[in-house]
């Protein structure tokens, strides 16, 4: 079963950028389509964008799109979600998610794999 | 986007008593329904996919239903350990959305 390590928690200045890492144990790394949800304070999941290798293409949710690039890097089987010009609401827990049955994303699926989140914090 | 509304927002019970959380999507999803469990601190946990099927591992008090744009998730007989945030979530497309959550509390 492929399990999902984050980098650590990170406190940024508004309008700077903060890259955050994920990297992928066991199984095949490009079998899986690895997605990032945010979590705000008290608030609820949103989705923000994923990788989807057996398309070659990555996907971004409207809300982020132009302010968030999602990379790998297969030689070190780690996937990035950038998030850039940083805004006060943009402190959350940042998790990366992905489906164990290693489909490489050919049909949208539920998140039964999580990282353990990292906190971001957005502070002047 | 596909919207998915959750209800209630806040329910209160007691051990013992039997619970049901409503989903609704805004155009059909079919059966790509999933619900998650999350506990304060920790990632979300996948209790229900494709709208009934029980996660391995997942205690059979759980079940789920629906189909189209209306759904429930069901606790037989809440536990304890039940005491939690549940979200459902579509995945009919490849653009993921929650629901807002339910937060079941102790009465």
């Amino acid at each position: 079963q492929v399990q999902l390590v984050q980098s650590g928690a990170e406190v940024k200045k508004p309008g700077s950028s903060v890259k955050v890492s994920c990297q992928a144990s066991g199984g095949t790394f490009s079998s899986y389509a690895i997605s990032w949800v945010r979590q705000a304070p008290g608030q609820g999941l949103d989705w923000m964008g994923g990788i989807i290798p057996v398309f070659g293409t990555t996907i971004y949710a409207q809300k982020f799109q132009g302010r968030v690039t999602i990379t790998t890097d297969e030689s070190t089987r780690t996937t990035y979600m950038e998030l850039s010009s940083l805004r006060f609401e943009d402190t959350a827990v940042y998790y990366c998610v992905t489906s164990d049955d290693g489909h490489s994303g050919a049909y949208p699926d539920a998140f039964d794999i999580w990282g353990q989140g990292t906190m971001v914090t957005v502070s002047s | 986007d596909i919207q998915m509304t959750q209800s209630p927002s806040t329910l209160s019970a007691s051990v013992g008593d039997r619970v049901t959380i409503t989903c609704r999507a805004s155009q059909s999803i079919t059966n790509w329904l999933a619900w998650y469990q999350q506990k304060p601190g920790k990632a979300p946990k996948l209790l229900i996919y494709k709208a009934s099927s029980l996660k391995s591992g997942v205690p059979s008090r759980f079940s789920g239903s629906g189909s189209g744009t209306e759904f429930t998730l069901t606790i037989s007989s809440l536990q304890p350990d039940d005491f939690a945030t549940y979200y459902c979530q579509q995945y009919n497309t490849y653009t993921w959305t929650f629901g807002q959550g339910t937060k079941v509390e102790i009465k």
